[in-house]
């Protein structure tokens, strides 16, 4: 069974841009999970998509969005990126309501704004 | 809101002996699960453990144990036997049983010397 997949595996963007990363879920999972990992400041919760809508967001600014498509693969979208936005950004998905309190993780995007 | 605190930043083992990390909690919830996630260098996170916190047994993988002492809101992770291979960092994790997030400690390195 094929884990949680995430594309690029780096992304180098200059401050101001835009930056998007993707994220498949293990096969029939249907909630996926954002998670941010800075240095110094380690593992912070971005956003919860579940069915193709968000249904918890953490204390991040607006200008991180996302999405969840109908296969339930999703998109964090960083625009305006600043240089704290540099990070590991690791993505996590979990099965339905029977067990949606365990997550399994991809291999993460590193984002380097410079 | 919910916190989870390692307090031991750093911990190291010799090879084939036993060591402890420790992680304590804050919720008010009665009901919710922990977990111990291991991130290797390769920054991919590893599930190693879950308890849910009705069970008053605490669970077991092969060589990983946790002591989870619901009224002091500790979960310690005991690994036995360490290997080379167990050197990573160690995250201490909690989620209510909506499972809307995971709330993560700061992390215990962990160096398993031959």
């Amino acid at each position: 069974e094929a884990g949680v997949t995430q594309s690029p595996t780096h992304l180098i963007k200059t401050r101001g841009q835009q930056a998007t990363l993707r994220c498949s879920p293990i096969s029939g999972h249907t909630s996926v999970y954002w998670y941010q990992q800075a240095l110094g400041l380690g593992l912070q919760f971005l956003l919860w998509y579940d069915e193709g809508e968000e249904r918890n967001r953490g204390n991040f600014p607006p200008r991180f969005s996302g999405r969840q498509f109908p296969n339930y693969s999703s998109e964090l979208n960083v625009n305006a990126l600043e240089l704290e936005d540099s990070a590991l950004y690791l993505c996590a998905s979990s099965p339905g309501l029977a067990g949606r309190h365990e997550q399994y993780f991809g291999p993460g995007t590193r984002l380097t704004v410079t | 809101a919910q916190t989870v605190t390692q307090s031991q930043p750093e911990m190291s083992v010799q090879e084939a002996e036993t060591v402890t990390l420790s992680c304590t909690y804050d919720t008010s919830e009665s009901d919710y699960y922990l977990f111990w996630y291991k991130q290797p260098p390769s920054r991919q996170m590893i599930l190693v453990i879950r308890q849910e916190a009705y069970k008053q047994q605490n669970a077991t993988e092969n060589r990983f144990s946790v002591n989870f002492q619901k009224a002091a809101k500790s979960f310690s992770l005991k690994i036995s036997d360490s290997q080379l291979g167990d050197a990573a960092m160690y995250f201490c994790a909690y989620t209510e049983t909506s499972g809307s997030r995971l709330t993560f400690g700061e992390g215990t390195q962990l160096t398993v010397n031959p």
